[in-house]
């Protein structure tokens, strides 16, 4: 059974650091794209960055580029993504999501929160 | 970026209805188009992709249509549990969108 659990979401202050956390299990993770989509409740889903299998191709929106990164560690089956300068914007649920030419699975979702 | 325009935003119907929901695009998504649903609390999860495929275990009731710009997700007869919110998606080009939302709600 494909797992997807993600964790690391929390209140921070804006100009704020956090880093999420994204478990996979159930399947090959290595031979996966992996990515981060993020919702405020009641709007739609928004994507945020994806890295390749091995992690030698990286996407971003241009919403975080520059301030979010993401990276994985095939040995722990993990993605992460580590977020930097945080926005009231960035505020919303942090999905990860498995890559089968589409989103096919996703975790529970992480919020956060960025309020002073 | 592709812009994806869903319409109506919310559709108000009886179970056994029929449900058509659109998604425009503002250039071509050619095939590569996905339909998800999201019930209150839950990830959206994946009904059709490649714009009328059916994802594993989705039943026949759903179906999709459309290449380029116009798109239709079709739920033939609405079961209760079908009452949720629809997302379309594009992977054609980077980034990745989605549409902002189609509404099925019980009348």
């Amino acid at each position: 059974e494909v797992k997807l659990v993600e964790s690391g979401g929390g209140l921070v202050q804006p100009g704020g650091s956090l880093r999420l956390s994204c478990a996979a299990s159930g399947f090959t993770f290595s031979s996966r794209w992996m990515h981060w989509v993020r919702q405020v409740p009641g709007k739609g889903p928004v994507w945020v960055s994806g890295i390749y299998n091995d992690g030698s191709s990286t996407r971003y929106a241009d919403s975080v580029k520059g301030r979010f990164t993401i990276s994985r560690d095939n040995a722990k089956n993990t993605v992460y993504l580590q977020m930097n300068s945080l926005r009231a914007e960035d505020t919303a649920v942090y999905y990860c999501a498995r890559d089968t030419f589409y989103f096919d699975y996703w975790g529970q979702g992480a919020l956060v929160t960025v309020s002073s | 970026e592709i812009v994806l325009t869903q319409s109506p935003a919310t559709l108000s119907l009886s179970p056994g209805e029929r449900a058509t929901l659109s998604c425009r695009a503002s250039q071509t998504a050619s095939i590569y188009l996905a339909w998800y649903q999201q019930k209150p609390g839950q990830a959206p999860s994946l009904l059709i992709y490649n714009a009328s495929d059916r994802a594993t275990g989705i039943p026949a009731r759903f179906s999709g249509s459309g290449s380029g710009t116009d798109f239709t997700l079709t739920i033939s007869s609405l079961e209760p549990e079908d009452f949720a919110v629809y997302y379309c998606q594009q992977r054609n080009n980077w980034p990745w969108t989605f549409g902002q939302g189609t509404k099925v709600e019980i009348k």
